[in-house]
């Protein structure tokens, strides 16, 4: 348990679903991350939320929408996803934006179909 | 092109060999750190380095941070297969940690 935590670990969605993934904290970090992580690729960064506010989009399509309510909690909502967006979504938490070290989820592994 | 180059991509070893890891960039960084990452697991932070030149060890790993600090090593001392997983240099560019694309290590019995 790295005290960031995340559900659900696998999920299966349709082109036309939508569904929403979760991510809680429990390390009073004030800096929360989504990234996605393909086969043989680095990690992308997607989203960056410090102190609950937006920082960070990284040109990522519209189909993925986040959402920080507060600084314990991150979502990630997904609609009408591609097939190529199947992948492992982490979730990070960290005291503060940039080089000190990040505390990860475990992940969601999303299969589009 | 990648900020970070890892390499190489793949490594298989017995177990009791020894292996080195590397992280290379054009770019200097002011700090670096090394994740490794299991199967069905999030990457778990290892190390962070800071000064050029550096060497930390961590029981029988041991990093070392570039004199220029535009790269860094990993070396395995008597590989275990606890050591398999994927080993991720990560170092911050304008206020993002950027990845490398990880060098996965395979350790045998």
């Amino acid at each position: 348990e790295t005290g960031v935590t995340q559900t659900p670990r696998h999920l299966v969605m349709g082109m036309t679903n939508k569904k929403s993934l979760k991510c809680e904290q429990h390390l009073g970090h004030n800096a929360m991350y989504w990234y996605k992580q393909s086969a043989k690729k680095p990690l992308e960064l997607m989203f960056v939320y410090s102190l609950e506010e937006r920082v960070e989009n990284n040109s990522v399509p519209s189909r993925f929408s986040p959402e920080c309510p507060n600084s314990s909690h991150l979502f990630l909502h997904l609609h009408t996803l591609q097939p190529e967006d199947s992948a492992l979504y982490l979730c990070a938490s960290s005291q503060l934006t940039g080089g000190l070290g990040y505390t990860f989820g475990s992940g969601t592994r999303l299969t589009v179909v | 092109t990648q900020l970070l180059e890892q390499s190489p991509q793949f490594l298989s070893i017995q177990e009791g060999e020894n292996l080195t890891v590397y992280c290379n960039s054009s770019s200097v960084f002011s700090s670096l750190q090394w994740y490794r990452q299991e199967p069905g697991e999030g990457p778990v932070l290892l190390v962070t380095v800071v000064t050029g030149g550096e060497v930390k060890k961590l029981k029988r790993l041991t990093f070392q941070f570039g004199d220029a600090r535009k790269d860094s090593s990993l070396h395995i001392t008597a590989a275990q297969p606890g050591d398999t997983g994927l080993y991720l240099c990560a170092a911050d560019s304008w206020g993002k940690l950027q990845f490398g694309a990880g060098t996965q290590v395979v350790v045998t019995p």
